[in-house]
């Protein structure tokens, strides 16, 4: 079992609907959950971070963390096609996280 | 643009050479990670380093070794390079109080190295 497991896409929604990345861990101690964002031939870029169990909102991006099912994901409202990237879910493993471990990444198309 | 910057930007080199590649973090960050990133896959944690000292490793052999300088920047030294060893590495930065501050890390642009 890979260690963070995401769903590779591609994932194609039209712009202004809502898409919907999923990402589950194996590692029941991890602490910190992050999404980010790669356009092709580019680096990550972080999106967001969660720390606790719930939803957490910043401007059209949702993450939600349920740690009993070892669950993240990322809710982008209002898609546009410049979301279109490859989005990356990392978990912070270790003392003082000092070890991230990435999912392979969920494509998204967003289509005008 | 994050204010991290890595060198050179491309590099090819042959099975069995060494090959060193260089990072500067962003002013007033203290930790460097470096990451592996293959070809349509997530990055790999190579290992970080914090206030020059190296603060967790990742799944890397020895010959994936590093350093951090006193201006925190930081190099990233791989020997005897294998066909496998073709990736993107990547460095980010982060201004860790006691190391492993993820919430805050900055990716440079990555130096894509191509062993034949």
């Amino acid at each position: 079992q890979k260690e963070v497991e995401q769903n590779s896409g591609p994932l194609s929604v039209p712009e202004g609907a809502i898409a919907s990345l999923n990402c589950t861990y194996s590692d029941r101690g991890s602490q910190s959950f992050f999404w980010y964002r790669q356009y092709s031939g580019k680096s990550p870029e972080l999106i967001m971070f969660i720390y606790s169990n719930g939803d957490k909102e910043d401007g059209r991006f949702t993450a939600q963390l349920n740690k009993a099912s070892q669950y993240v994901s990322l809710l982008i409202r209002d898609s546009q096609p410049s979301d279109s990237a490859t989005y990356l879910c990392a978990v912070g493993l270790g003392y003082n996280n000092n070890d991230m471990r990435f999912g392979a990444g969920t494509r998204l198309t967003v289509k005008p | 643009e994050t204010g991290v910057t890595q060198s050179p930007t491309h590099l090819i080199k042959t099975r069995g050479q060494q090959v060193t590649l260089r990072c500067s973090s962003q002013s007033g960050h203290n930790t460097v990670s470096w990451y592996q990133q293959a070809l349509g896959q997530g990055p790999q944690f190579i290992f970080q380093y914090y206030r020059e000292e190296e603060n967790g490793r990742g799944n890397f052999p020895p010959r994936f070794s590093g350093l951090q300088f006193p201006n925190y920047s930081s190099e990233l030294n791989v020997n005897a390079l294998e066909l496998d060893d073709s990736a993107l590495y990547l460095c980010a930065s982060s201004s860790g109080t006691s190391g492993g501050a993820f919430e805050t890390q900055y990716f440079g642009p990555g130096t894509r190295l191509l062993v034949l």
